[in-house]
């Protein structure tokens, strides 16, 4: 079963525009990861945070947690083509090592 | 070259036929994956090891063996290929992030099956 669920699954933007990105989770978590996978290729990690952290910043990359609605964000300012891709949100529970990923949101940004 | 290395990118088999497809990392990490993706799925974890000769299920493991006798491989064996395994395949390894102590997973480009 997924432990993550991405919102929206699609979204689509212009270059310049900010993108948001959702994720809604179903146990308490150790951590949260946003990941990027591009067309045809394997994921890349973006941003970790920390059950005990609320907001965390890289770059253009903005993440928020909120553990008491079991949600999390991801913002990407000033959006790019080259940030065309599907973004997966994973959770860790417990003291374990798996991530469980969500189903992913696809994000278009056209010029 | 450094990095995780899968082979081979793109298999067709056919319908039982054993498949292995192989994964390799260069930075001797402990722990290592394999997750299937699949259209509305998201990532499902197949199997993982954590060091050379532990490995254990993930939440898909039905009609799949792994094996770990070197921390650096870690074979995903398909005993008797069927359709439902159609499917891209993502090995990953894991490091710790220093600050944080928590894992973050590295993935290989993916090897594509088609089981016809």
């Amino acid at each position: 079963s997924q432990q993550g669920e991405e919102d929206p699954q699609a979204l689509s933007i212009q270059e310049g525009e900010n993108a948001t990105m959702n994720c809604s989770y179903k146990t308490s978590i150790n951590n949260l990861q946003w990941y990027r996978q591009n067309s045809g290729r394997g994921l890349v990690h973006l941003i970790l945070i920390r059950s005990n952290e609320r907001e965390k910043h890289s770059g253009r990359l903005r993440v928020t947690l909120d553990t008491s609605k079991k949600s999390s964000s991801l913002l990407i300012t000033a959006s790019r083509a080259a940030d065309t891709a599907s973004y997966f949100c994973a959770t860790v529970t417990g003291g374990g090592n798996k991530l469980t990923f969500g189903t992913g949101t696809q994000l278009k940004v056209e010029l | 070259d450094a990095g995780i290395t899968q082979s081979p990118r793109y298999k067709i088999t056919e319908t039982g036929r054993q498949v292995t497809l192989m994964c390799h990392q260069t930075w001797s990490h402990s722990y290592m994956f394999w997750y299937r993706q699949d259209l509305g799925h998201g990532l499902r974890l197949i199997y993982y090891s954590a060091a050379a000769d532990i490995t254990d299920k993930g939440e898909v493991p039905d009609g799949y063996v792994v094996s770990r006798s070197k921390t650096e491989n870690f074979p995903l064996t398909l005993e008797s290929a069927t359709r439902s395994q159609t499917s891209v395949y993502f090995c990953a390894s894991s490091a710790k992030v220093r600050t944080s102590g928590a894992n973050v997973l590295t993935f290989g480009a993916g090897s594509r099956l088609t089981v016809l």
